[in-house]
């Protein structure tokens, strides 16, 4: 049973350049949320999407936009990357917006950016 | 505001006991989550309280009290794996099904 997977593991970028990070979510899960944990730092939800759309949204600039695929995967997307973009992004999956369910979020093990 | 407090390092021995604490102020409440996040690695699901009282899960248990706006969770028999750090995360209302997490508490375990 395969577990949520990311991709890239790390990835170096210069300012003002963008950015794709992509996802599979754990078999079975049809939901996928991004996060942003900076050092030292807990996750900071950026955005969750179910059904191909975009449920819900943290406070993140529109720089950061997303994507889900009919067979459920997704991408994040960073334009015009600044310093403060640099991070660990994870990706988490369910099975339908957190809630009956709430614990049943798996994490991928994340992609390291860094933005110089 | 929101906001999640956890120490953010603790110290303890290897076969000891150790209590990590969490206080939160949301708006709305919806359950509280813990989590573990070796160095390097993605966080892994430890608990889940939406009810108050104690919830037991072999050498891991966490407490909630709703009214207290406060959570611990407990390590027992500590074996050096357990160095990590353990995240809280809380489920709001006004969030619909979001969590906001603390910053997380950085256990270390010495032989």
């Amino acid at each position: 049973d395969a577990g949520v997977t990311q991709s890239p593991t790390h990835l170096i970028k210069t300012r003002g350049q963008q950015v794709t990070l992509r996802c599979s979510p754990k078999s079975g899960h049809d939901t996928v949320s991004w996060y942003q944990q900076a050092l030292g730092q807990g996750p900071q939800f950026i955005f969750q999407y179910y059904e191909e759309e975009e449920r819900q949204r943290g406070n993140f600039p529109d720089r950061f936009s997303g994507h889900q695929f009919p067979n459920y995967s997704s991408e994040l997307n960073v334009n015009a990357l600044l310093l403060g973009d640099s991070a660990l992004y994870l990706c988490a999956s369910s099975l339908g917006v957190i809630g009956e369910r709430g614990y049943e979020q798996y994490f991928g093990p994340g992609t390291r950016l860094t933005v110089t | 505001g929101q906001n999640i407090d956890q120490p953010t390092e603790m110290t303890a021995t290897e076969g000891a006991i150790v209590q990590i604490n969490c206080t939160y102020q949301t708006s709305g409440f919806n359950g509280l989550f813990w989590y573990q996040q070796h160095a390097g690695e993605a966080p892994t699901f430890l608990s889940y309280n939406v009810l108050d009282g104690l919830e037991e899960k072999g050498r891991f248990s966490s407490f909630l009290s709703r009214s207290k706006g406060y959570s611990y969770l407990l390590l027992k028999e500590l074996q050096m794996k357990d160095s990590a750090s353990y995240l809280c995360a809380v489920r709001g209302e006004d969030s619909n099904y979001q969590l906001i997490w603390g910053a997380g508490t950085k256990l270390i375990i010495k032989p």
